[in-house]
């Protein structure tokens, strides 16, 4: 079973930031938190991991607590194309995904 | 940008048929994937591949699958005796052998048994 537990659906308006939490309370020392999408029925799409710094890339932020039990994953300025299912997933790196049920972010006009 | 490809997108088949589904990893990897979606439900594991041999595999993976790297580009899942529960989207995945580990997957074959 997955590891994590996060909502089962958010919205979001076009243009305003999407925040999903993930709770991973736990979570061992050296397992990261990795978050995938999957836009309708296409291949999981890797987004952005950390271990406990928080990390930002070209698509997203990742916000870690400081006792690493949860986690937010932001999309700054959300847009249509946003709208996917969100995995939150925690994992040594070098173990095969676990995907639980996800967040489906309905990204709206 | 690289990318992980499969084919065919569709496949149809008939109960008890053969079938094999195909990828081709991006080409520095090393590490090989293969994920089941049954419609509606959660992504699965199925098996991973190294170094030519199964370095993991789910209980799902049962002696109805195998897979194989038959050249340097391809890696193939087969299903020996296809039955109506086989019926689902099947990933592809591969990934380098260094940090951070993520997995790129590719567009899925969907995979309808009648």
């Amino acid at each position: 079973d997955a590891k994590t537990t996060q909502p089962p659906s958010m919205d979001c308006a076009e243009g305003r930031a999407a925040n999903l939490p993930c709770n991973h309370s736990t979570i061992s020392g050296n397992e990261y938190v990795y978050w995938y999408r999957q836009i309708h029925s296409q291949g999981p799409q890797y987004i952005i991991h950390g271990l406990k710094n928080n990390e930002t890339n070209e698509m997203a932020s990742l916000i870690i607590t400081e006792d690493r039990k949860s986690s937010t994953l932001i999309l700054p300025h959300a847009t249509l194309r946003d709208t996917a299912v969100y995995y939150c997933i925690v994992r040594d790196g070098y173990s095969t995904l676990t995907f639980g049920k996800g967040t489906m972010l309905l990204v709206s006009p | 940008e690289p990318e992980v490809t499969q084919t065919p997108s569709h496949q149809v088949t008939q109960m008890g048929q053969e079938v094999i589904l195909r990828c081709v990893p991006i080409s520095n990897h090393l590490y090989f994937y293969w994920y089941r979606q049954i419609l509606g439900q959660k992504v699965e594991f199925l098996v991973s591949f190294y170094n030519n041999e199964i370095s993991e595999k789910s209980e799902i993976f049962d002696d109805q699958f195998s897979v194989e790297r038959p050249d340097g580009s391809n890696f193939t899942l087969k299903i020996r005796s296809t039955k109506l529960e086989d019926s689902a989207m099947y990933f592809c995945a591969s990934r380098t052998g260094q940090p951070p580990y993520e997995q790129y997957f590719g567009p899925g074959t969907r995979l309808t048994v009648t």
